[in-house]
């Protein structure tokens, strides 16, 4: 099982370029989210999709965010145009089942984003 | 919004200590799960604690959760270099459907 897997694995651009962090879930996975990660807040979930379909993006910081889930094996999470605020880990996850309160969520290794 | 506060946020031991590391909040939750996450990579679930007096144990680790479901703790008995790491909780809020809120983690250093 080749687990969640994230592209890039790190990613250095300017202060107003676009950059897209890209996530597979596991196979058969159904709930997929996406965390950032910084030392001062901790780890914060962004959005998170049940069956492709966005369900709570109330933690996506600003319209300068967004993500799309077009298929159940691929979502994209998009930040256009980048800040230096905006560097840290972006973490993927997927869910086996929608909705179990118990569900494990695994984790993708991340994308270390730094914004210059 | 439910926070969850996680204590201490760093702590160093020496191999063979024993240590708790807590995770506290004024709101109920449904359940909550315990990660530990190495660097570069992400965390990786441990437990899920769900009925209120709970206890789990996994080895040397024991997770409680505590009786009103506000709190939790983890005890490690006899800690090794190989439990170093973050160690983060995550709650399950009653209205929050699948979201977790995380703690802000603590910082595991065990030294040989």
């Amino acid at each position: 099982d080749a687990g969640v897997i994230q592209s890039p694995r790190h990613e250095v651009t300017e202060m107003g370029q676009e950059v897209t962090l890209r996530c597979k879930p596991i196979s058969g996975h159904n709930s997929l989210f996406w965390y950032r990660q910084t030392m001062m807040r901790g780890l914060e979930l962004l959005i998170y999709f049940n069956n492709n379909v966005p369900i709570d993006d109330s933690g996506m910081p600003e319209d300068r965010f967004s993500a799309k889930m077009p298929n159940a094996s691929f979502s994209t999470l998009k930040i256009q145009p980048s800040e230096p605020r905006d560097s840290a880990v972006y973490f993927c996850a997927s869910r086996p089942l929608a909705g179990g309160l118990s569900d494990t969520q695994y984790f993708g290794p991340g994308t270390r984003l730094t914004v210059l | 919004t439910q926070l969850l506060e996680q204590s201490p946020q760093f702590l160093s031991i020496q191999e063979g200590e024993n240590l708790t590391v807590y995770c506290n909040s004024s709101s109920v939750f449904s359940s909550l799960q315990w990660y530990r996450q190495e660097p570069g990579e992400g965390p990786v679930l441990l437990v899920t604690v769900v009925t209120g007096g709970e206890v789990k144990k996994l080895k040397r680790l024991t997770f409680q959760f505590g009786d009103a479901r506000k709190d939790s703790s983890l005890h490690i008995t006899a800690a090794q270099p190989g439990d170093t790491g973050l160690y983060l909780c995550a709650g399950v809020g009653r209205t929050s459907g699948s979201r977790l809120t995380f703690g802000e983690g603590t910082q595991l250093t065990v030294n040989p």
